[in-house]
């Protein structure tokens, strides 16, 4: 599964759209990119992901770039809750092994 | 809809001693895998199921065994208990999904720590 980098930690205002990036420049055509996030000490939570459309749900919107090499997780109006530990992934593969980098330390701010 | 369901939530263990992690999934899936996570890092998979009755290594294994007797229930052991193996152990299960398009669904937890 191709490597991802992501900042270390962002600061975004409460109600402002928190906009996280992720590289993935080595993903290969059959990898999907997940995004999870993992709230102070609790399970990871999923978030969104997709292949090479633009995705939206009930959490966020994901863009991927054509070339497919890095994508923007948008949380439109970011609320205090959504402080958290972000993570993107790239994998393909029936079983879906994850492996967690060190992801991205959102911090919404009154 | 309880998900994935992991007990016990926390526990203390002496060096050597044996205790096995319990995971339930009402999701009706497939596939179910154990990770753990130390201070300040990511996720690391122990072993994975992808079906009853059957299971795999991931990439740290070593001092674990798991079994799958029943679809629903995930069991991770720890034969001899080691203060390295003092992290936090989550269980997660997903569908069968072909080139990986099936998110996993996690657990809260157990919090375990290795005296």
């Amino acid at each position: 599964d191709a490597k991802t980098t992501q900042p270390p930690s962002m600061d975004c205002a409460e109600g402002r759209a928190a906009n996280l990036p992720c590289n993935h420049s080595t993903i290969s055509g059959n990898e999907y990119v997940y995004w999870y996030r993992q709230i102070h000490s609790q399970g990871p939570q999923y978030i969104i992901h997709g292949l090479k459309n633009n995705e939206t749900n009930e959490m966020a919107s994901l863009i991927i770039t054509e070339d497919r090499k890095s994508s923007t997780l948008i949380l439109p109006h970011a609320t205090l809750r959504d402080t958290a530990v972000y993570y993107c992934i790239a994998l393909s593969g029936t079983a879906s092994k994850l492996t967690f980098g060190t992801g991205t330390r959102l911090q919404v701010t009154l | 809809n309880a998900g994935v369901t992991q007990t016990p939530k926390f526990r203390v263990l002496k060096t050597g001693q044996s205790m096995t992690l319990l995971c339930a999934q009402d999701m009706n899936h497939e596939y179910m895998y154990w990770y753990r996570q130390d201070p300040g890092m990511g996720l690391r998979l122990i072993h994975y199921s992808v079906g009853e009755g059957t299971t795999a290594k991931g990439e740290v294994p070593d001092g674990y065994n798991v079994s799958r007797l029943k679809k629903q229930n995930f069991l991770l052991g720890l034969e001899s208990a080691a203060p390295s193996q003092t992290s936090v152990y989550f269980c997660a299960s997903s569908p069968p999904g072909r080139r990986g398009n099936q998110p996993q669904h996690f657990g809260d937890g157990t919090r375990l720590s290795i005296l």
